[in-house]
C-alpha cells in the first residue's frame, strides 16, 4: 500500500521568496514520485518526477525536488516565487508496474503575495 | 493526438439520470486511468485499462459506474442513476508502457448533479 502526506493545506509567500511545499510518502516498494500543478479549471500538469535516478530532480518553471529516502520525503522548492506560481500542488506516488495507479496527497494551495 | 482529450467539459444531469463521459488518450499510450476529484482536492482512483482490458477497478462503485475502452473509440465512463454525491470533476489520464513514465491528464469533465 502507498500513501502521501502533504502537511498543511495552504502556503502563502511573498513574490521573490522561497517556496517550500512538503511531501512525505509511504511505500512498501521503491516508489516513483511526482509533483503536479493544477491551475483553476484545468487538469494536472506534471512539474517533475523522481524515478530512482538522481535524487535531486529539476522540473519546469524553476521548480525542483529532492528525494530523501531516510526521511521518506520529496519536498518541492523554488528559490524565488512568481505571481504565476499561485495554484494547487499535488504530490503523488506510483508503484512499480506499468498499470499502477497514482495515489495523491490532498494538495496544497500556494498563494503568492505581491 | 498529443493531448488527452476529454468531452464534454461540463455536464449537468438531474438526480437519477444517466451521465456518460468520454476520453481520448494520447496516441500510442496503452494505459488509461480515471480519477474523481471532489471539492478541488482528494483525487480518488476509479479504474485503469491496459488497451481495452480492465486492469484495476478497485475504486469503482460497481453498482452504478461502468467504463469501457474499445478499439478505435474514445474510452468512456458511464454513471447510471446519478446521485448528488457524484458531482465532481472526472479526470482521465494516459501513459506509456513503463511504470516510471508519468500519467498525462486531460482537463477533466465537470459533472453537476442537480
Amino acid at each position: 500500500a502507498q500513501s502521501v502526506t502533504q502537511l498543511g493545506s495552504h502556503v502563502s509567500v511573498s513574490e521573490g521568496a522561497l517556496v517550500l511545499l512538503r511531501c512525505n510518502y509511504s511505500s512498501s516498494v521503491p516508489p516513483y514520485l511526482f509533483w503536479y500543478v493544477q491551475y483553476p479549471n484545468q487538469g494536472l500538469q506534471l512539474l517533475l518526477k523522481y524515478t530512482s535516478a538522481a535524487t535531486l530532480v529539476k522540473g519546469i518553471n524553476g521548480f525542483e525536488a529532492e528525494f530523501k529516502k531516510s526521511e521518506t520525503s520529496f519536498h518541492l522548492t523554488k528559490p524565488s516565487a512568481h505571481m504565476s506560481d499561485a495554484a494547487e500542488y499535488f504530490c503523488a506516488v506510483r508503484g512499480r508496474g506499468a498499470n499502477s495507479k497514482l495515489t495523491f496527497g490532498k494538495g496544497i494551495t500556494l498563494s503568492v503575495r505581491p | 493526438g498529443e493531448e488527452v482529450a476529454q468531452t464534454p467539459k461540463h455536464l449537468v444531469r438531474g438526480e437519477g439520470q444517466k451521465a456518460k463521459l468520454y476520453c481520448a488518450p494520447i496516441k500510442g499510450h496503452s494505459y488509461v486511468f480515471w480519477y474523481q476529484q471532489v471539492l478541488k482536492n482528494e483525487f480518488k482512483f476509479l479504474i485503469s485499462f491496459q488497451n481495452e482490458n480492465v486492469f484495476d477497478e478497485t475504486g469503482m462503485p460497481k453498482e452504478r459506474f461502468s467504463a469501457k475502452c474499445l478499439p478505435n473509440s474514445p474510452c468512456s465512463l458511464e454513471i447510471q442513476a446519478t446521485k448528488l454525491e457524484d458531482s465532481a470533476v472526472y479526470f482521465c489520464a494516459s501513459s506509456q508502457g513503463q511504470s516510471n513514465q508519468p500519467q498525462h491528464f486531460g482537463d477533466g469533465t465537470r459533472l453537476s448533479i442537480l
